[in-house]
């Protein structure tokens, strides 16, 4: 899989947008961006994948630019109940299903 | 739908001691995998299969053993339990290889002593 970088923690406040920016300077052609998110003591959910350009689900936004180098994940609007640790997964999962690393993720903390 | 299930959540063994965790899932899922995650870390790839009679080694796979007898059915055994494997499990599954969209468990929180 296609090494990533993620901050390892972002602050917000209730109400506020987070983007949260995921580098993957290695990503190959057939490689797809997918994004996890993990409350503590709970197993991770899948919350949005994408290969190009911008995807919208009922979650989230996923922002790839051309160069495919990068990707933010966009959370509108975010309560407290979005805090949690995310985690950005790049890769080929026909290819590469032994492979599957999650890194250590960014830490999203929400404030009232 | 139950999803994936796993037994148990919590469990303490000694040292050289053997033992099962058990995952299950009810969507009839190809790939399965299991993963352990370390306090503060991301999670790793211990073993996967891609069907029933398919299994194969993921990063971390010293130490564990797995079978896939059945579509619904992973277990992970522990062979001879080490402190290092002291961790918290997580059990996976997937409609296919080709997603990244894999459902987890609710995992097993192992302590070796």
């Amino acid at each position: 899989l296609a090494k990533t970088t993620q901050p390892i923690s972002m602050d917000s406040y209730e109400g506020q947008e987070v983007n949260i920016t995921c580098s993957h300077n290695n990503i190959a052609t057939n490689d797809y961006i997918t994004w996890y998110q993990q409350f503590p003591s709970q197993g991770p959910r899948f919350i949005i994948q994408g290969y190009k350009t911008k995807v919208t689900n009922e979650v989230a936004s996923l922002f790839i630019p051309a160069d495919r180098k990068s990707s933010t994940l966009s959370l509108p609007r975010v309560s407290l109940s979005d805090t949690a640790v995310y985690y950005c997964l790049v890769g080929d999962f026909y290819t590469n299903a032994g492979k599957s690393t999650f890194g250590d993720g960014t830490t999203l903390t929400v404030k009232p | 739908n139950a999803g994936v299930t796993q037994t148990p959540k919590f469990q303490v063994l000694k040292t050289g001691q053997s033992m099962t965790l058990q995952c299950a899932q009810d969507m009839n899922h190809e790939y399965m995998s299991w993963y352990r995650q370390d306090p503060g870390m991301g999670l790793r790839l211990i073993h996967y299969s891609v069907g029933a009679g398919i299994t194969d080694q993921g990063e971390v796979p010293n130490g564990y053993n797995v079978s896939r007898s059945t579509t619904e059915d992973f277990p992970l055994r522990l062979l001879s339990a080490a402190p290092s494997q002291t961790s918290v499990y997580f059990c996976a599954s997937s409609y296919s290889v080709g997603t990244y969209e894999q459902y987890f468990g609710p995992g097993t929180r192992l302590t070796v002593t």
